[in-house]
């Protein structure tokens, strides 16, 4: 069964400078990665989309995609407090089924 | 707009209890999710559907059952309540591509 790491378990970071997120996984066929965020127990929004191994940029989200290296980060330009939240990161496969990391909690300070 | 709506918000009940959690959704989407969330578990999936009465298993399915009764409601159901399915419980639905679009949740405690 698919396992999905994340790294960070939580990240403080100032106001203005980059956050880098980590997430591993373990099955090489995975082909669709998906970045959520989770503000104080609510639901969770999509952030950012990848299918392919490069980069995806949403705005001031970019998700990084290594297949090879079973590696899919996520990185915040500019973080603003109204960012922190838990992010979840989603691996899925060709089956349908969606498997999330334990996420990361990140903290902006201003 | 289109949506997840997920009732009740909170729910209290006694070890033994019967309990049923409501989704519905306006997405037209065919799949549908049951997840729970545990500080240290993250997101697990309990049940899916694929379409009206489908019913898939997940991965921590022991203590519920499931029913999708339309292709816009979908149940879960616990007939014999434990505390330790105590948990923020969280609807789900998705269409061809796998992005999840999910409800506010709903807060369970068993006590």
């Amino acid at each position: 069964q698919q396992k999905v790491q994340q790294s960070p378990e939580s990240l403080t970071v100032s106001e203005g400078a980059m956050a880098s997120l980590n997430c591993t996984f373990s099955d090489g066929t995975s082909n669709n990665f998906r970045w959520y965020r989770q503000h104080s127990a609510k639901g969770l929004e999509v952030l950012v989309s990848i299918f392919s191994d490069g980069e995806k940029e949403e705005g001031r989200f970019t998700a990084h995609l290594n297949r090879a290296n079973l590696h899919v980060s996520l990185h915040i330009r500019e973080p603003q407090p109204s960012d922190s939240a838990v992010y979840l990161c989603a691996v899925s496969s060709s089956n349908n089924r969606i498997f999330f990391g334990d996420g990361t909690q990140l903290v902006v300070k201003p | 707009e289109a949506a997840v709506t997920q009732s009740p918000r909170n729910k209290v009940t006694v070890t033994g209890g019967n309990v049923t959690l409501s989704c519905r959704q306006t997405n037209s989407h065919n799949y549908m999710y049951w997840y729970r969330q545990d500080t240290g578990h993250g997101l697990r999936l309990i049940h899916y559907s694929y379409g009206a009465g489908n019913l898939q298993i997940g991965d921590v399915p022991d203590g519920y059952k499931a029913t999708r009764t339309t292709q816009e409601d979908f149940f879960l159901l616990l007939e014999l309540a434990s505390p330790s399915q105590t948990s923020l419980y969280f609807c789900a639905s998705s269409g061809s591509k796998n992005t999840l679009y999910f409800g506010a949740g709903t807060r369970l405690s068993v006590l």
